[in-house]
């Protein structure tokens, strides 16, 4: 399978832990992206990253998130004490240009008690 | 404030007719516009897409439609079938010429096709 993967599918927590989140793109595709979808809202941008370089982040993006894309390749999206508003799906995507085509993963459920 | 608008959450359709999703935009920047099909537990792919220099692009039975001066746009599928039975959302980029990276999403359209 050379679509993009995202581990763990789903990620139970209770509430002040952290959680991370792991993505690995299409390997030929340079831009990556992290959003976030809740119950009933379409997906919500997060960050981009083109290559290492994290270029834009989202208000939504508060300091208990940080999110990084060591040597271009996979990306990691961490949440410091999770809070049960954090409770969502977090898609991850790639690209090989912008704004074209995104080629999303299947997701991350996380699920904070 | 939603940018991005679908205002029908869900649309029923025989099988073999027409199927018209309908998306609003208020973001006069928007110029490039896409539909992406969602199936339960996995995440979204890519339909097709419209840059704002046109009014209309076709793909097989797929057909999208773009009024900029109404910010309307809408995806018809001719004939339905019922593997199209999805949620299918709008997404909008800003300024792609000068590398835009963020779509702006609706909150998406539940088609079911009935056999």
């Amino acid at each position: 399978d050379t679509g993009v993967s995202q581990d763990p599918r789903h990620k139970i927590t209770k509430r002040g832990q952290n959680v991370t989140f792991r993505c690995d793109p299409i390997s030929e595709h340079n831009r990556l992206y992290w959003y976030r979808q809740t119950l009933g809202q379409g997906p919500e941008f997060l960050t981009y990253f083109q290559n290492e370089a994290q270029l834009e982040k989202s208000r939504l993006l508060s300091d208990r998130f940080s999110a990084e894309r060591p040597k271009g390749s996979f990306s990691t999206l961490e949440i410091q004490r999770t809070e049960q508003g954090d409770s969502a799906m977090y898609l991850c995507a790639s690209s090989r240009w912008s704004p074209g085509e995104l080629f999303f993963g299947e997701g991350s459920r996380l699920t904070v008690l | 404030d939603q940018q991005v608008k679908q205002n029908s959450p869900s649309l029923s359709v025989q099988e073999g007719r027409i199927s018209i999703l309908n998306c609003d935009y208020t973001n006069s920047m928007f110029d490039y516009f896409l539909w992406y099909k969602k199936y339960p537990a996995e995440g979204p792919t890519f339909l097709i897409s419209i840059s704002s220099i046109k009014d209309k692009n076709e793909d097989g039975r797929f057909t999208v439609f773009l009024n900029k001066s109404a910010k309307h746009l809408s995806l018809h599928i001719v004939p339905s079938q019922p593997g199209d039975s999805a949620v299918y959302f709008c997404a909008a980029s800003a300024n792609s010429g000068a590398g835009s990276y963020q779509l702006t999403f609706g909150k998406g359209t539940k088609l079911s096709v009935i056999p």
